[in-house]
């Protein structure tokens, strides 16, 4: 019930196009879900984030979807760069101070230019 | 600002060794938590201090410890490394407990190599 499950594993995409980046949630209690992005050699840096009481957030190019219903949330990247090609995690908490935030497995994303 | 730093960012040790790596967080932060990431389990919790206090910790065997200072700088420590044990260790900073939704600032990591 902690998992949060992330797919797919790996994504490639062509220079432009929309990447979309899946996870799905099982504990209703988490009310915070952010992404991470992670280049090679770096640590991951927090991308965008949103709470359940909106269903879209965008910021930029990058849009967080949240479907609470479904407990399923994603991650969109319009006019996909090869820039863009890292490591994304998406990560749910609870808002309990003394809880950890938990990251799903991560997806590797690699645009072609 | 300064961001988090992590040292050593390489470390080869031999299986049955122990190992120690630090944390400096971002100034003013008071929580650092710690991660190991490998390319099967992606990012694996271990454990989180605030205020020098044990908030939070992972299911990880007792090998893997940790502590933090009055400075809030942390060490995490390994004991009777094994293969497994290798791994990208990453140290994460924030204003408060990351439970509080205080977003993270993570260091480069620590590259640790047992053979």
């Amino acid at each position: 019930q902690q998992q949060v499950k992330q797919s797919p594993q790996s994504l490639i995409v062509q220079k432009g196009g929309i990447s979309i980046i899946n996870c799905a949630y099982e504990n209703t209690a988490f009310d915070y879900f952010p992404w991470y992005q992670q280049f090679p050699g770096k640590g991951p840096a927090l991308l965008i984030a949103i709470r359940p009481d909106v269903s879209e957030k965008k910021e930029g190019r990058f849009t967080i979807s949240f479907n609470k219903s479904a407990k399923q949330f994603s991650l969109h990247i319009m006019d996909s760069q090869p820039g863009d090609s890292a490591t994304y995690f998406c990560a749910a908490s609870k808002g309990n101070r003394d809880d950890k935030i938990i990251f799903g497995k991560g997806t590797r994303l690699h645009i072609l230019p | 600002k300064a961001g988090v730093t992590q040292t050593p960012r390489y470390l080869i040790k031999t299986r049955g060794q122990q190992v120690t790596l630090s944390c400096s967080p971002i100034s003013g932060h008071r929580s650092v938590s710690w991660y190991q990431q490998t390319p099967g389990q992606g990012l694996q919790f271990l454990f989180e201090y605030f205020s020098e206090t044990q908030r939070n910790k992972g299911n990880f065997p007792g090998r893997f410890s940790g502590r933090q200072f009055s400075n809030s700088r942390s060490e995490m420590n390994v004991s009777t490394l094994e293969l497994g044990d290798s791994a990208l260790y990453l140290c994460a900073s924030s204003l408060g407990p990351t439970g509080n939704h205080y977003e993270q600032y993570f260091g480069p990591g620590t590259r640790l190599t047992v053979t």
